[in-house]
């Protein structure tokens, strides 16, 4: 499969505990993207990567979070002190950046918060 | 800030119909904009998109019009098929130096197609 994948595909935490996701983008894809996607609404943008650098992020992103991307290629979001209201769909999207507009998605990581 | 606004929330057609979902969008820098099907528990899947230097686009059954003065954009689904039937999501795209940012997301259109 040469999708985007993530890891895990679900999680489980307590609150209070921390957690990291794993996104692999498609092969050659510079730009990596991760939003956030509660139930009946639409996916919310988070951050985005164009190959190693961090170029947005969102406001909704508190201090709790932080992505990184280190060698351009795959990218992990870890948020700390994980609170309820953390619990959603974390999804990744990867593009070809400034050679393509489409982004295509990851299946996400479920995370739910106890 | 930026905002998306999709309508209707939920649309029930009959195989065979027409179904058509509508969006609107507040940036006036935004140029790109796709669709998005996402099945039960699947990922979103991009269906079609448009740029802002076209008026309509179409795939087969699919069809998107954009309306860059009234800041509007359209999915039309011709022959509706009971496999349409899922949530779809519009978004929009400020793009800025030829390479898309982030998206935009409307709130979804739940499909249903009766056989």
């Amino acid at each position: 499969d040469t999708g985007v994948s993530q890891d895990p595909r679900h999680k489980i935490t307590k609150r209070g505990q921390n957690v990291t996701f794993r996104c692999d983008p498609i092969s050659e894809h510079n730009r990596l993207y991760w939003y956030r996607q509660t139930l009946g609404q639409g996916p919310e943008f988070l951050t985005y990567f164009q190959n190693e650098a961090q170029l947005e992020k969102s406001r909704l992103l508190s201090d709790r979070f932080s992505a990184e991307r280190p060698k351009g290629s795959f990218s992990t979001l870890e948020i700390q002190r994980t609170e309820q209201g953390d619990s959603a769909m974390y999804l990744c999207a990867s593009s070809l950046g400034s050679v393509s507009y489409e982004q295509y998605f990851g299946p996400g990581t479920r995370l739910t918060v106890t | 800030g930026e905002n998306v606004e999709q309508h209707p929330s939920t649309l029930s057609v009959q195989e065979g119909d027409s179904a058509v979902i509508k969006c609107t969008y507040s940036d006036s820098a935004s140029n790109y904009f796709p669709w998005y099907k996402q099945e039960l528990g699947k990922r979103p899947q991009l269906i079609i998109d448009i740029r802002s230097n076209v008026g309509e686009k179409k795939d087969q059954r699919i069809a998107v019009t954009l309306n860059k003065t009234a800041k509007h954009f359209s999915l039309h689904i011709t022959e509706t098929q009971p496999e349409d039937s899922a949530v779809y999501f519009c978004a929009a795209s400020p793009n800025y130096g030829g390479a898309t940012n982030k998206l935009i997301f409307g709130t979804g259109t739940l499909l249903a197609v009766q056989p």
